[in-house]
């Protein structure tokens, strides 16, 4: 079955930037999407179509694709960023829908 | 505002149909682009996506369970209703209701989930 892989950790300093990657071989014909999940509480759409940031989300977030890997980038990262980062995307058949494994971003 | 809201059992025995309701506001079943879908959380591990219905009745299941889920709408209610049948443990999970929109981009139509249910958790065990 298709998979999107991201690596399980990131720790990064306060006001440093924080890159989060995912990859999968139909990421160059198929958007990317990202959502931050914080313990007890519901996924948030963060990053749709590649790029594009919801409104009410915060600038320091971007998202960008190169390839096979499409990455969420945190700009200035800030202590209440720390939370669970899970990438999103379409299987190769294009119907079905599939989660990255998630990355805990720690903020140190 | 949009919100969505599940309902269902707690606990459901092993071998037993669960079934889930998503009561939602702020949005039209009735709506082009717009469609409702379940998404799981077990504890401590990744997502997991089950289904999604349309406004047009269009409806898609995960490959590795469509032969145990069956999704439905009632517009006329604003509830969309999941069934899974032969319940095992592994299914114990969080069982959340999301509000999908569709699009259109440079890769062709598109879809995200762009609001969450709160979720609902679903303990299998005899």
């Amino acid at each position: 079955s298709y998979e999107l892989t991201q690596p399980p950790s990131v720790s990064v300093s306060p006001g440093q930037t924080a890159r989060i990657t995912c990859s999968g071989d139909t990421l160059p014909k198929q958007f990317s999407y990202w959502y931050q999940q914080k313990p007890g509480q519901a996924p948030i759409l963060m990053i749709y179509k590649d790029n594009e940031r919801p409104s009410g989300i915060p600038e320091r977030f971007s998202g960008s694709i190169s390839g096979t890997t499409a990455t969420l980038t945190i700009s200035g990262v800030q202590a209440e960023d720390e939370a669970d980062y899970y990438c999103q995307s379409p299987d190769r058949s294009g119907t079905a829908v599939v989660f990255g494994g998630g990355t805990k971003l720690t903020v140190l | 505002q949009i919100t969505l809201k599940e309902s269902g059992p707690a606990l459901v025995r092993p071998t037993q149909t669960l079934t889930l309701t998503c009561t939602f506001s702020g949005f039209s079943l009735n709506t082009d682009e717009v469609g409702v879908g379940w998404i799981r959380q077990p504890p401590g591990k990744p997502l997991e996506w089950l289904a999604d219905i349309s406004s047009s009745d269009f409806k898609w299941y995960s490959p590795s369970l469509k032969t145990r889920l069956t999704i439905n709408k009632d517009t006329s209610k604003n509830q969309v209703v999941l069934t899974m049948t032969n319940m095992d443990p592994l299914d114990t999970a969080r069982y959340h209701c999301v509000h999908k929109l569709y699009g259109y981009g440079e890769k062709g139509i598109c879809s995200w989930f762009a609001s969450w249910g709160q979720g609902t958790l679903v303990t299998v065990s005899s």
